[in-house]
């Protein structure tokens, strides 16, 4: 079974520049989550999809940061613009069903550095 | 508000010895907790989980954790540590809380270190 896809796997930007992650959840997984993991700290959640539809978005800062997933699987993750203190591990997990017991499945993550 | 606490940031064993990572929760409902592994440069793996069942659970690599309700803990252990061990541990809870169901609340991590 093929796991959580993600990429790019690093990105070098400058601070006020735009990018964009991507992620491909395993197959049938209705729930897809958005993590950001700061050097030196635990995963916090960014969003929380459950089909194509916006669970949880509360830490989510909405000033620059955007995600979608249009068709209920893939998606897409972008800032814009960049702050220096978005340099972190942006990862991306998928469940089953997004309840409380579920496993989530992570991927290898974008390491996001802004210069 | 559910949180987790990881009692050690750094934890040092020698090859052959037990390991012990130490992790309290706090929860407003009958929690779900897990441990996860994250190796350097490596994705985030799941070790094991509590999801109110057996208190004493199984997991890989010969990984164990026992929930505990009146201690309100649920540590990490192995019997006998191998090199290959050597990573960053995160203890986590899982939110029950109506529409977040699900969301997953990472302690700050363990990293376990093991000396020949």
């Amino acid at each position: 079974e093929a796991g959580v896809a993600q990429s790019p796997r690093y990105k070098i930007i400058e601070k006020r520049q735009s990018v964009a992650f991507w992620c491909n959840p395993i197959s049938g997984h209705a729930t897809l989550y958005w993590y950001q993991q700061i050097l030196g700290q635990g995963p916090k959640l960014l969003i929380q999809f459950q089909n194509n539809g916006v669970v949880d978005d509360s830490q989510l800062p909405k000033d620059r940061f955007s995600a979608e997933r249009l068709k209920g699987v893939d998606s897409t993750l972008k800032i814009q613009p960049a702050k220096l203190e978005d340099s972190a591990v942006y990862l991306c997990a998928s469940s089953f069903a997004g309840t409380a017991s579920d496993t989530q499945y992570f991927g290898p993550g974008t390491r996001l550095t802004v210069l | 508000a559910q949180s987790v606490t990881q009692l050690d940031s750094h934890v040092s064993v020698s090859e052959g010895t037990p390991v012990l990572l130490r992790c309290n929760y706090s929860s407003s409902y009958s929690p779900s907790l897990f441990w996860y592994v994250q190796h350097p440069n490596k994705g985030l793996q799941l070790l094991l989980k509590y999801t109110s069942a057996a208190t004493l659970v199984k997991g890989i690599n010969g990984f164990e954790a026992e929930f505990k309700k009146s201690e309100t803990s649920f540590h990490l252990t192995k019997p006998s540590a191998h090199m290959s061990d050597a990573a960053e541990y995160f203890c986590v809870v899982s939110d029950h809380s109506g529409g977040s169901q699900g969301n997953l609340i990472f302690g700050k991590g363990t990293k376990l270190s093991v000396k020949p």
